[in-house]
């Protein structure tokens, strides 16, 4: 079975300010897609970034990159120039690709907390 | 473009009684994943919903069940309510053919008094 870990319950970033938020997670596979998913006060789950496990390009969307290690099993988010609209749950997720296999796992969560 | 919608948005039931719940996925959009959120907890999945048909189950018991209409819409159905089913009750819609990408709903915060 996967694990995710996110060690960060809570972090804070002053406006404008770059903030990285971390996640490992447990696998054998080696065919999976990794998610960042944002969860603001309002409760609707956005796709933030996914990364391909195949691929060694990290993702990139906008002012949100990751840094992928699989050899680590290490997917880290970092927002850049951060916003007062980025204050939210921030989850990771892992997808096992292949087989019978269709769930999302998800990790404990990070509150982030963007300071004007 | 429609996004996932879930209806009721806040539910309260008693002690066992049932509850059921409703989502209609992203439009173009042919299986629906549910999930539950617990308070501080990451999403756990449930069950997912394709052709119909249950294709995968997470660890909850039968007392949880669902079904997918022909509209691709879906009911997740809770009998005997347990104070401990008291959560955020996410859906969420894919392509049965690509599902990487999962688009969430809003939820139903069910409260069991």
């Amino acid at each position: 079975a996967q694990t995710v870990t996110q060690s960060q319950p809570e972090m804070s970033v002053q406006e404008a300010e770059t903030v990285t938020l971390s996640c490992t997670y447990d696998t054998s596979e080696n065919n999976y897609y990794l998610f960042w998913y944002k969860q603001p006060p309002s409760r609707q789950m956005i796709l933030v970034i996914r990364q391909e496990a195949y691929k060694q390009q990290n993702a990139t969307e906008n002012r949100f990159s990751v840094n992928f290690q699989k050899a680590a099993k290490s997917f880290s988010l970092k927002i850049s120039d951060s916003q007062l609209g980025d204050t939210a749950m921030y989850f990771c997720a892992f997808l096992k690709l292949g087989g019978s296999n269709y769930k999302l796992t998800f990790g404990k969560g990070t509150l982030l907390t963007v300071n004007p | 473009d429609a996004g996932v919608t879930q209806s009721p948005t806040h539910l309260i039931k008693t002690r066992g009684q049932q509850v059921t719940l409703r989502c209609s996925p992203k439009s173009g959009h042919d299986t629906v994943s549910w999930y539950q959120q617990a308070l501080g907890q990451g999403p756990q999945f449930i069950f997912q919903y394709y052709e119909e048909e249950e294709r995968q189950r997470g660890n909850f018991p039968d007392r949880f069940s669902g079904h997918q209409f022909p509209n691709y819409s879906s009911e997740l159905n809770v009998n005997a309510l347990l104070l401990g089913d008291s959560a955020l009750y996410l859906c969420a819609s894919s392509l049965g053919q690509g599902i990487y990408e999962q688009y969430f709903g809003p939820g139903t915060r069910l409260t069991v008094t």
